[in-house]
């Protein structure tokens, strides 16, 4: 059973940094990885969509990377901004069409 | 476009009621999931519907709980007997075709609060 793990659970950091969000999962036959982001209240973004065939994907501001053989993969931001602040969630496909979700790192960006 | 649209936004029940929750898919999407989002467990599935195929209905935590597409579109997830661990948030997605390849997109969710 795919199960997947995010670290850390929570961050804050000022406005400008540079971060990295890290997801590991346990069944290196994952299908794609997808990061998501969530607002308080609301419904799940979809941020970047990395297919098994790919090691990474960049949109904006935004890149992520995908490891299967380490079972891992990882959200940067550059230059963070404080509408960044969300909880981001990473989840995978394998076997099934449904995605399994990591539990989420809820990220504070200062100003 | 329009999104995935669910509705009510916010339900309150009484333990032991009935409850329906709806989903609107994005127009044109054949896949559809429900999933649920509870404090201590995360967001996990709950069903898939893919075009006329029978539902993946794996993630259904009891028979208590029950899900229909009507015309490949619209559908609505029912909850009997509703408990308070039923108490979440129940978010529905869409996505163009079932394949694993296709980005899922999320409505907003239904809170559901079972007192």
């Amino acid at each position: 059973k795919q199960e997947v793990t995010q670290i850390p659970a929570a961050l804050s950091v000022p406005e400008g940094e540079n971060l990295v969000l890290n997801c590991s999962f346990t069944d290196s036959a994952i299908y794609n990885l997808q990061w998501f982001r969530q607002d308080p209240g609301k419904g799940l973004t979809s941020l970047l969509l990395i297919q098994s065939s790919q090691r990474e994907q960049t949109s904006g501001r935004l890149n992520a990377s995908l490891d299967k053989s380490s079972g891992r993969s990882t959200l940067y931001i550059a230059a963070s901004q404080p509408g960044d602040s969300a909880t981001y969630l990473c989840a995978g496909h394998t076997g099934r069409r449904a995605l399994t979700f990591g539990s989420g790192t809820r990220l504070q960006v200062q100003p | 476009g329009a999104g995935v649209s669910q509705s009510p936004s916010n339900k309150v029940t009484e333990k032991g009621k009935d409850v329906e929750l709806r989903c609107d898919p994005i127009s044109g999407h054949t896949a559809l999931y429900w999933y649920r989002q509870s404090l201590g467990q995360g967001l996990e599935f709950l069903i898939y519907f893919q075009g006329n195929s029978a539902p993946d209905k794996s993630g259904l935590p009891s028979d208590r709980f029950s899900a229909e597409r009507t015309g490949g579109s619209v559908s609505t997830l029912t909850i009997q007997r509703t408990q308070q661990e039923d108490s979440a948030v129940y978010l529905c997605a869409s996505s163009i075709a079932g394949g694993r390849e296709n980005i899922q997109y999320f409505g907003a969710g239904t809170r559901l609060s079972v007192l």
